[in-house]
């Protein structure tokens, strides 16, 4: 069975600093993706970005990118120039060919003004 | 089209009681999914549907939980004989599978946190 392992229940990062939160998955199958949800307080869950298994560049998107390490089963956010908003759970997870997710327990991300 | 809508948002319910919960997923969405999020986890699938039929049910989804898609349009989970293990925040997404890159992902509802006193 696969498994998603989010060992940092708690971050912080001052504003306009760079953090990473890190994640770690197992899985026998050659063909996954990998996501990582937002979830603000109260609000729905937003993804924030996503990897391809078979794609060996990281993916970007603005000030969100990934360090996806297919042999090491690693696949950590970096969130550059960190803002007030960004503050929110953090979720990785892993989804094969039956379209379900397994989520990881999650970050805690908190920005200091 | 404003997203997937989850109703109600909040519901308090006695033990023992029935609940049920809705979700109107984006309409094009052919595939609806619900999780269940307790305290300080990740969300856990339950079931998920594509159009009406529902494709997979989950072993966490015992014989009281019971999840209905008619037409393939909006959704409704129950729970009967509801226990206090039961709260937790229930959540609801939906995709579209058809023309769109396995790798896509779903649209989440701000889900119904339940709470069972």
């Amino acid at each position: 069975a696969q498994t998603v392992t989010q060992s940092q229940p708690e971050m912080s990062v001052q504003e306009a600093e760079t953090v990473t939160l890190s994640c770690t998955y197992d899985t026998s199958e050659s063909d996954y993706y990998l996501f990582w949800y937002k979830q603000p307080p109260s609000r729905q869950m937003i993804l924030v970005i996503r990897q391809e298994a078979y794609k060996q560049q990281n993916a970007t998107e603005n000030r969100f990118s990934v360090n996806f390490q297919k042999a090491a089963k690693s696949f950590s956010l970096k969130i550059s120039d960190s803002q007030l908003g960004d503050a929110a759970m953090y979720f990785c997870a892993y989804r094969s060919g039956t379209y379900k997710y397994i989520f990881g327990t999650g970050t805690r991300l908190k920005v200091l003004a | 089209d404003t997203g997937v809508s989850q109703n109600p948002r909040h519901k308090i319910t006695k033990r023992g009681q029935n609940v049920t919960f809705r979700c109107d997923p984006i309409s094009e969405h052919n595939r609806l999914y619900w999780y269940r999020q307790t305290l300080g986890q990740g969300p856990e699938f339950l079931t998920y549907f594509q159009n009406e039929a529902q494709l997979e049910k989950s072993r966490l989804l015992s014989d009281r939980f019971s999840a209905e898609r008619p037409k393939g349009s909006f959704s409704t989970l129950e729970i009967q004989r509801t226990e206090q293990g039961d709260s937790a925040m229930y959540l609801c997404a939906s995709s579209l599978t058809i023309g769109t890159p396995m790798g896509y992902g779903y649209t989440f509802g701000s889900g119904t946190r339940l709470t069972v006193v």
